[in-house]
């Protein structure tokens, strides 16, 4: 499974879009890319996931550059409550075997 | 419908003890796996399963087992507790190979004394 870099941190003003990057430059064209986010002590949730195409679902849009080498998490309109850490995870094949990275800190500033 | 159901939601071993961390799914998925979460990191995958019989290790297998002898349950089981082993456990389930998101429970946090 194709390994992925995110920043660690990242600030937001409330109300505001919340534009989250991932880099997986070595994905591979049957791998998926999937976005889970963990707050506070509680288990991960899952948010989106997209192949090549950009998706967008009541809590975020994803969009795959072309030559999906990278991807971006949108957060419409971020709120307090969206405040965790957001795993960007690249996964394919027979398994279904998730590798969670270290994430990226989502502070949603007032 | 209650999804992913760990069990307990906290306990405490001494060193040397065995146990299992229990893990229920009532939403027929296939795909099972257990995460050990330790504070400051992200999760790392102990051992999980593509469907009843069948079971794989992860990245972190060591002191751990697992069965899979029904769709529903997936438990995991500590052969011999650790201090090392302290740490917060996710189970999480799947309906599909790809292209379907995981759900994971609530954790059971465990403290090896």
């Amino acid at each position: 499974d194709a390994k992925t870099t995110q920043p660690p941190s990242m600030d937001c003003a409330e109300g505001r879009a919340a534009n989250l990057p991932c880099n997986h430059s070595t994905i591979s064209g049957n791998e998926y890319v999937y976005w889970y986010r963990q707050i506070h002590s509680q288990g991960p949730q899952y948010i989106i996931h997209g192949l090549k195409n950009n998706e967008t679902n009541e809590m975020a849009s994803l969009i795959i550059t072309e030559d999906r080498k990278s991807s971006t998490l949108i957060l419409p309109h971020a709120t307090l409550r969206d405040t965790a850490v957001y795993y960007c995870i690249v996964n394919g094949g027979a398994t279904n075997k998730l590798i969670f990275g270290t994430g990226t800190l989502l502070a949603v500033q007032p | 419908n209650a999804g992913v159901t760990q069990t307990p939601k906290f306990q405490v071993l001494k060193t040397g003890q065995s146990m299992t961390l229990q893990c229920a799914q009532d939403m027929n998925h296939e795909y099972m796996s257990w995460y050990r979460q330790d504070p400051g990191m992200g999760l790392r995958l102990i051992h999980y399963s593509v469907g009843a019989g069948i079971t794989d290790q992860g990245e972190v297998p060591n002191g751990y087992n697992v069965s899979r002898s029904t769709t529903e349950d997936f438990p995991l089981r500590l052969l011999s507790a650790a201090p090392s082993q302290t740490s917060v456990y996710f189970c999480a389930s799947s309906y599909s190979v790809a292209n379907y998101g995981y759900t994971f429970g609530s954790g059971t946090r465990l403290t090896v004394v």
